[in-house]
């Protein structure tokens, strides 16, 4: 199965300040990529499907991009809301999987 | 308004069972497929198990074949997984969660609490 590697595991940024998350697949995904939210005790919510489409009501502070096997989520200037869990998962291969999420905190 | 809202949880000794369900609204249920998906104490996400629109076909992951089983009942809108032989690592949140055409998850339930203990 293809494994999901996310860097870094934990991001500290400001408020205000921009925020990059990288996601890593063990094998070329062309663009079946999706990246998800996460707040504590809440369920994951859907940001970009197709690396670089952003889903319904997603605000456009959040950008995804790349293709292969390296992808980036981009969040331009972090607002109070945006501190959450951010998950990638490829669906090009079967099984689904998911990449560890990185954690982005505040500084 | 898609909803997905799990029930079913909670502390069962490792070797039991229990049975999780995931009651869908808001879109046309017996059009999607479903995945049920877990997340153990502060790790990432694992697909588990997979249903087919019609419920006719199944998948499940390598570390829950053969101890788990998903079905589906379209007349009412409902999503479930049979858990049996259960161990600590089966131990997380489990949520259900809509597969879109592509493949990813457009809408996802709140998740139910699994936990395997003695």
């Amino acid at each position: 199965e293809i494994v999901m590697t996310q860097s870094p595991v934990t991001l500290s940024v400001s408020p205000g300040e921009r925020a990059t998350l990288s996601c890593r697949a063990s094998q070329s995904i062309t663009s079946n990529l999706a990246w998800y939210q996460q707040k504590p005790g809440q369920a994951p919510r859907l940001l970009i499907y197709g690396a670089s489409t952003g889903a319904t009501g997603i605000p456009a502070r959040f950008s995804g991009s790349g293709s292969g096997t390296e992808f980036t989520l981009t969040i331009s200037s972090l607002q109070s809301e945006d501190f959450a869990v951010y998950s990638c998962q490829q669906y090009n291969n079967w099984p689904p999987t998911f990449g560890g999420g990185t954690k982005v905190e505040i500084k | 308004e898609v909803q997905l809202v799990e029930s079913g949880g909670g502390l069962v000794q490792p070797g039991g069972s229990l049975r999780l369900s995931c009651a869908a609204s808001g879109f046309t249920f017996s059009s999607y497929p479903i995945h049920w998906v877990r997340q153990a104490p502060g790790k990432g996400l694992e697909y588990v198990s997979a249903i087919s629109s019609d419920g006719g076909s199944t998948y499940y992951a390598n570390s829950v074949r053969g101890r788990f089983t998903i079905s589906r009942d379209n007349s009412k809108n409902t999503l479930y997984l049979q858990m049996g032989s259960l161990r600590a690592e089966d131990t997380a949140m489990y949520f259900c969660a809509r597969r879109d055409i592509t493949g990813y998850y457009s809408y996802w339930g709140q998740g139910t609490l699994v936990t395997v203990s003695s």
